[in-house]
């Protein structure tokens, strides 16, 4: 059984700063793992999906890395703005499944 | 595009009332998902449609939870009778059709509809 973990629960950051989201996956047979980002009562929002067969992916100022011989996932937020500031999550999907596994959750804020 | 649309947002009922959440997905999308979080839980997987055929029900908590989508357009889950435990956010996704094996698979989700039983 596929368990996710988001580690931390909450990070806050000087508004410009990188910074890396972590999760971790137990289960390395995986066909691909999404990150969302969720606002304050709205729905979640895809930022980046990544295949089992690829290694990375960039959108704008995020990238996310993929290493399943780890089971670890990673977000790398580029030169944070206060508009960054929501909850990050990160969801596994199983071969031969279209459930998501979710994590958590990162709370990030970032301060002007 | 519209996206996927969730009513109500949220919702009040006393233990043992009944309540029905409905969920409208993006227009041609044959994949339809539930999917739910409880306080200080993850978000966990309820079931999946494709167009109006239950592919997946495994995360179904328990025979309290009804759902249906007749003529594989909108979804509606039904609670009855609604119990403690059942209070969370309640997300609908859906995607376009795919198959497993190939292709990727991104979900668009609604804001959720907050159930609240007291």
């Amino acid at each position: 059984k596929q368990e996710v973990t988001q580690i931390p629960a909450a990070l806050s950051v000087p508004e410009g700063e990188n910074l890396v989201l972590n999760c971790s996956f137990t289960d390395s047979a995986i066909y691909n793992l999404q990150w969302f980002r969720q606002d304050p009562g709205k729905g979640l929002t895809s930022l980046l999906l990544i295949q089992s067969s690829q290694r990375e992916q960039t959108s704008g100022r995020l990238n996310a890395s993929l290493d399943k011989s780890s089971g670890r996932s990673t977000l790398y937020i580029a030169a944070s703005q206060p508009g960054d500031s929501a909850t990050y999550l990160c969801a596994g999907r199983g071969a031969g499944s279209y459930q998501l596994t979710f994590g958590k959750g990162t709370k990030l804020s970032v301060i002007p | 595009e519209a996206g996927v649309t969730q009513f109500p947002s949220h919702s009040v009922i006393e233990k043992g009332q009944t309540v029905t959440l409905r969920c409208d997905p993006i227009s041609g999308h044959d994949n339809l998902y539930w999917y739910r979080r409880v306080m200080g839980k993850e978000i966990k997987f309820l079931l999946h449609f494709v167009k109006e055929s239950k592919q997946d029900e495994s995360g179904m908590p328990n025979n309290r939870f009804l759902a249906e989508r007749t003529g594989g357009t909108y979804s509606t889950l039904k609670v009855q009778p609604a119990e403690l435990e059942d209070s969370g956010v309640y997300f609908c996704a859906s995607s376009l059709r795919d198959r497993v094996t190939s292709g990727a698979n991104v979900l668009t989700f609604g804001a959720g509809s907050r159930l609240t039983v007291l």
